[in-house]
């Protein structure tokens, strides 16, 4: 079965320091999400792509987090410089695209900034 | 904008129980409603979705859910609660197709022997 792939698992690092992160959709799915979940709550957007495009990212702290999806396929998520309040699990999700599809989720990288 | 409250942040059941969590959406438009199970340090997998197709939905594991308009609710049951149900559990809402999700704060299940 098909899965969202996501790397590093694990991530710890000291804070002012630059992290990224990597996440490769499954094979066709043309929309992928990268959501951030803080410990005890819902996973939140930060980011959806369509295809190659950034579709939303109102919810992106954009003076340190920037994402790309060159190709339309995979996709890094960097943060610099990361901060204390970064700390969080960081999922990927995908979808083909079209009405209603279920978004597939990745395993999830989860950052610790000391 | 849509919002999801789950009551209760943390439920706990004996095996062999009914389960039952609680989801209430605020959507300005018909939603689409989803539930998601996620085990520790995992990622999110879905249990269900309604799309305004039947309102009573059954999902993986034998959990289901029904919709009830009138009652903006969206809650989940199963029958009877096994062991390895112990997870967190979240509800999560979105107004049209292929847009994020809005999810809920997560509600912990405990299933007790």
């Amino acid at each position: 079965e098909a899965e969202v792939a996501q790397s590093p698992r694990y991530k710890i690092t000291e804070k002012s320091q630059a992290v990224a992160f990597w996440c490769d959709p499954i094979s066709g799915h043309a929309t992928l999400y990268w959501y951030r979940q803080i410990l005890g709550q819902g996973p939140e957007l930060l980011v959806q792509f369509q295809d190659e495009s950034v579709v939303d990212d109102s919810q992106l702290p954009k003076d340190r987090f920037s994402a790309e999806r060159l190709k339309g396929v995979d996709s890094t998520l960097k943060i610099q410089p990361a901060e204390l309040g970064d700390s969080a699990m960081y999922l990927c999700a995908s979808s083909l695209g079209r009405a209603v599809e279920t978004q597939y989720f990745g395993p999830g990288t989860r950052l610790l900034v000391l | 904008a849509q919002s999801v409250t789950q009551l209760g942040s943390h439920v706990s059941v004996s095996e062999g129980a009914l389960v039952l969590l609680r989801c209430n959406y605020s959507s300005s438009v018909p939603p689409y409603l989803f539930w998601y199970v996620q085990y520790p340090n995992q990622g999110l997998q879905l249990l269900l979705k309604y799309t305004s197709a039947a309102t009573l939905v059954k999902g993986i594991n034998g959990f289901e859910a029904e919709f009830k308009k009138s009652e903006t609710s969206f809650h989940l049951t199963k029958p009877s609660a096994h062991m390895s149900d112990a997870a967190e559990y979240f509800c999560a809402v979105s107004d049209r197709g292929n847009t994020p999700l809005v999810f809920g704060k997560g509600t912990r299940l405990s299933v007790i022997a």
